[in-house]
């Protein structure tokens, strides 16, 4: 079936970076592009950027401009989100979700998470 | 202030007929699609409407989504105790660096 699984919970220091795996499995990896999204605790949901596996251009908010990076490895069919600079307010938990972008359907599988906790 | 707007919160009784507005300008539901998304504490959001008022296969016929302007709203019939939840509305924004924005939530409480 088609899915997206992430990689597991982090901890990291104000300062630090980290990088949250997202592997897709039962559809054509390329055909798809994959979103980030991110809900800290008590807020809504955060657009963080998006990129196409095929190809691996990117768009990334503006708000994170500088700070995020994501990439694809069309070998293992996974992306890659990587948030530098890390500050408490970077606690969230943090979605991959796939889209196919140009029909406009929606961002229809999502992961199911990584919670990343940023704390001294 | 969230670029699209919600009401924080909505309720009704099972059975009832619920409307959630979305509130947006020219640059991105005025001019782009809109998804609706519903979210349960500690999982995953789901997609509920997508393209303005399209359901995925799967999502109860109770869901309908609609567009007029700058505003859109998700519509949920026959209201059940399941059903409650956070529901979130999204658009791209060709103004603001193209991002995709989210409404800032309702939380929908079944009486």
């Amino acid at each position: 079936q088609v899915q997206l699984v992430q990689s597991g919970a982090e901890v990291k220091k104000p300062g630090a970076s980290v990088k949250v795996s997202c592997k897709a499995s039962g559809y054509t990896f390329s055909t798809y592009y994959i979103n980030w999204v991110r809900q800290a605790p008590g807020q809504g949901l955060e657009w963080m950027g998006i990129i196409n596996p095929d190809g691996g251009s990117t768009s990334y908010a503006q708000r994170l401009q500088g700070r995020v990076t994501m990439t694809s490895d069309t070998s293992t069919n996974t992306v890659y989100m990587e948030l530098s600079s890390l500050r408490s307010e970077d606690s969230a938990v943090y979605y991959c979700a796939r889209e196919d972008h140009d029909s406009g359907s929606g961002l229809d599988v999502w992961g199911k998470g990584t919670t990343v906790t940023v704390s001294s | 202030q969230s670029v699209l707007t919600q009401p924080p919160s909505a309720s009704g009784t099972p059975g009832q007929r619920v409307n959630i507005s979305c509130s947006g300008s020219s640059s991105n539901i005025g001019f782009n699609i809109v998804s609706w998304y519903q979210k349960f504490p500690g999982t995953a959001p789901k997609l509920l409407i997508y393209a303005d008022n399209h359901r995925p296969s799967g999502v109860p016929d109770r869901f309908s989504g609609s567009k007029s302007g700058t505003s859109a709203s998700l519509v949920i019939s026959g209201l059940q105790s399941e059903d409650e939840a956070e529901y979130y509305c999204a658009a791209w924004d060709d103004s603001l660096n193209g991002d995709l924005f989210f409404g800032g939530g309702t939380k929908l409480t079944v009486l």
